[in-house]
């Protein structure tokens, strides 16, 4: 099975700074990475598929980069909706497996 | 509008077999490429695939939980069905069905479920 790390597993920051979370994956996935936000008591939502596609809605200040075994999400200009919990997610080959997931609070 | 919604009991008893429904609607499962998957989240802790059903039946397991695990649709109903058996408390969670491909772009609320004797 393929390992998703991510990294780090809590961050502390403020509204307006520049975010980056990094997850890495134990074998190469190509491109089938994809990034989801969840908040307490909610179901996820889609970010980012395919490394770097935005779904539909989401503010451009997501972005999201990498091949291979490394990627990150970048949050540009943090805003207060954007405090959540975030999680990666391989889609290369089953069983699809998640990031532990990074916690992003309020400085 | 596509949405999905799980349902199933609240509370089961250790050793017993858990059985969740995906009622699906707002997309065809017939359309090419569409897969249900479930997932779960214990209390405080991360997502967890389980397991994901194309319509052509091709079906997929964590490799960890497999030997426990069935996914099955009832095409009349438009709905998926998870089957865990041999229940522990260590199962408690709250748990997901999505639907995707590649990606998992729509969500169910979410079940809770509580594994207590």
């Amino acid at each position: 099975d393929i390992q998703m790390t991510q990294s780090p597993s809590s961050l502390s920051a403020s509204v307006g700074d520049r975010v980056t979370i990094i997850c890495r994956a134990s074998q190469t996935i190509s491109s089938y990475l994809n990034w989801y936000q969840q908040k307490p008591g909610k179901a996820p939502k889609l970010l980012i598929y395919d490394t770097s596609t935005l779904e539909r809605g989401v503010p451009s200040r997501f972005s999201g980069s990498g091949s291979g075994t490394d990627f990150t999400l970048t949050i540009n200009s943090l805003q207060p909706a954007d405090f959540a919990t975030y999680y990666c997610q391989q889609t290369y080959s089953s069983p699809w497996t998640f990031g532990q997931g990074t916690k992003v609070e309020i400085k | 509008q596509v949405t999905l919604r799980e349902s199933g009991p609240a509370l089961v008893k250790p050793t017993q077999t858990l059985t969740l429904t995906c009622a699906f609607s707002g997309f065809s499962p017939s359309s090419s490429g569409i897969y249900v998957s479930w997932i779960r989240q214990p209390p405080g802790k991360a997502l967890e695939w389980l397991a994901r059903l194309d319509w052509d039946d091709d079906k997929y397991y964590d490799t960890s939980l497999r030997t426990r695990l069935t996914i099955s649709r009832d095409t009349s109903k438009n709905q998926v069905v998870l089957s865990m058996t041999n229940m522990d408390p260590v199962d408690t969670a709250t748990y997901y069905c999505a639907r995707g491909r590649r990606k998992l772009d729509v969500w169910g609320k979410g079940t809770t479920v509580t594994v207590s004797s």
